[in-house]
């Protein structure tokens, strides 16, 4: 159980397009989901907190206007990357915590789409 | 803002080594403690999760520990295996309401 998937995986564009990212929680309900990138050998940097059914909270320097959010039901939350750039390439990966908080307030994480703009 | 730091930040060993890989964090308001690991270009895999008041976790060969006023937790790896060469992430969870995640510790195992 707790399992989360993201779609596409990979994804090559070229620069100026929109990108959307999809990630789904499969067999549980999410009200939180959340939005990391991580660059080559760094951690992962929180992007964004999207809680379905209201706006997204970003972290201070992510612009929410290039980076869309949407949640729109309790297992899908989607990433749009806008007019995307070469600096925008790198691995996005979110996490979904359960409806309740679950144990712990745990958090189960995609596997990942690594984002390449030519 | 909580500040988690991984050392070391490489680290390799030979086969059948025990090690030990070290978290620390800033903030010690946190509600729980969880290991990751990362395979190059990977997702993550979630390995042990501590609850704040919990002293420590064990799974298989995997024992992770939490000692929350000092702010440092260590996961400790018995017997390792070329399989275990992989990237280990600590990450806390706080009042937040947010993953502070560490550095990484990146190791190999040699066979």
């Amino acid at each position: 159980g707790a399992v989360v998937s993201q779609h596409p995986s990979r994804v090559i564009c070229k620069s100026g397009t929109s990108v959307k990212i999809e990630c789904r929680s499969l067999d549980f309900q999410a009200t939180t989901m959340f939005w990391y990138r991580q660059f080559p050998k760094q951690s992962l940097m929180l992007m964004a907190t999207s809680n379905e059914g209201s706006k997204a909270t970003y972290e201070q320097g992510v612009e929410k206007d290039k980076f869309l959010i949407n949640h729109a039901s309790l297992t899908l939350s989607t990433l749009t990357v806008t007019s995307a750039h070469p600096e925008d390439s790198s691995f996005y990966i979110c996490s979904a915590r359960p409806a309740g908080g679950g144990s712990y307030n745990e958090q189960f994480f995609g596997p990942g789409t690594r984002l390449t703009v030519l | 803002k909580q500040e988690v730091t991984q050392i070391p930040a490489a680290l390799s060993v030979p086969e059948g080594e025990n090690l030990v890989l070290n978290c620390s964090f800033t903030d010690s308001a946190i509600y729980n403690l969880q290991w990751f690991r990362q395979d190059p270009g990977k997702g993550l895999t979630s390995l042990l999760l501590i609850q704040s008041s919990q002293r420590e976790q064990t799974s298989g060969r995997l024992n992770a520990s939490l000692d929350k006023s000092s702010g440092r937790s260590t996961l400790y790896i018995a017997a390792s295996q070329p399989g275990d060469s992989a990237t280990y992430l600590c990450a806390v969870y706080g009042t937040g309401n947010q993953f502070y995640f560490g550095t990484g510790t990146s190791l190999t195992v040699i066979p």
